[in-house]
């Protein structure tokens, strides 16, 4: 099974920062990752896939990059509505594996 | 507007045997893989289950191969989840998921609001 490692696990930055989140595979997965955004008591929301394509409706704030084994993801200029968990998902093979997740709070 | 329900979750004892269900709408239904996707009070998403869009073929966890099923009935626009050998660890609130399209396996949206499962004595 292919493992995804998320790092920080926790980040804490303030309105206006510009934040980057980083996903590791533990093989090669080609673009086929998908980040989530998840807000407390709510269902999680894709924000891009394939690494880099935003899903229509996110904010261009948002950005991903990477291919391979390591990816990111950057909030350009981080808004109160924001602070949220993140999750990055592999979907290169079954099964399919998300990272543990990181809590971005308010400095 | 695409709209994904679950029913299903209730308290079971641990060894019990559940059955989730989702009733799906505003897309074409059997055009999609469907997932479920579960995640623990307090704790991160984990991969459940898949089935293609014709039923034909199916991957599970191995964290519940042997013990969950997977099926569809694409003239009911639905999604089931059998969940035998129940333990603990399985309690979860169960999300069913729509694949994203032109890729298999691929990313998931949208999510339904969830049914909770709880195992507990």
């Amino acid at each position: 099974d292919i493992q995804m490692t998320q790092s920080p696990s926790t980040l804490s930055a303030s309105v206006g920062d510009r934040v980057t989140i980083t996903c590791r595979a533990s093989q090669r997965i080609s673009s086929w990752l998908a980040w989530y955004q998840q807000k407390p008591g709510k269902v999680p929301k894709v924000l891009m896939y394939k690494a880099s394509t935003l899903q229509s409706g996110v904010p261009s704030r948002f950005s991903g990059s990477g291919s391979g084994t390591e990816f990111t993801l950057t909030i350009s200029s981080l808004q109160p509505d924001d602070f949220a968990t993140y999750y990055c998902q592999q979907y290169d093979s079954y099964p399919s594996t998300f990272g543990q997740g990181t809590k971005l709070e308010i400095k | 507007e695409v709209q994904l329900v679950e029913s299903g979750g209730v308290v079971v004892q641990p060894g019990g045997s559940l059955r989730l269900s989702c009733a799906a709408s505003g897309f074409t239904f059997d055009d999609y893989s469907m997932h479920w996707v579960r995640q623990a009070p307090g704790k991160g998403l984990e991969w459940v289950s898949v089935i293609t869009w014709d039923g034909d073929s199916t991957y599970y966890a191995d964290s519940v191969k042997g013990r969950f099923t997977i099926s569809r009935d694409n003239s009911k626009n639905s999604l089931y989840l059998q969940m035998n050998s129940l333990r603990i660890e399985d309690s979860a609130l169960y999300y069913c998921v729509k694949n994203g399209p032109y890729t298999n396996p691929g990313w998931f949206d949208p999510w339904g609001q969830g049914t909770l499962v709880t195992v507990s004595s």
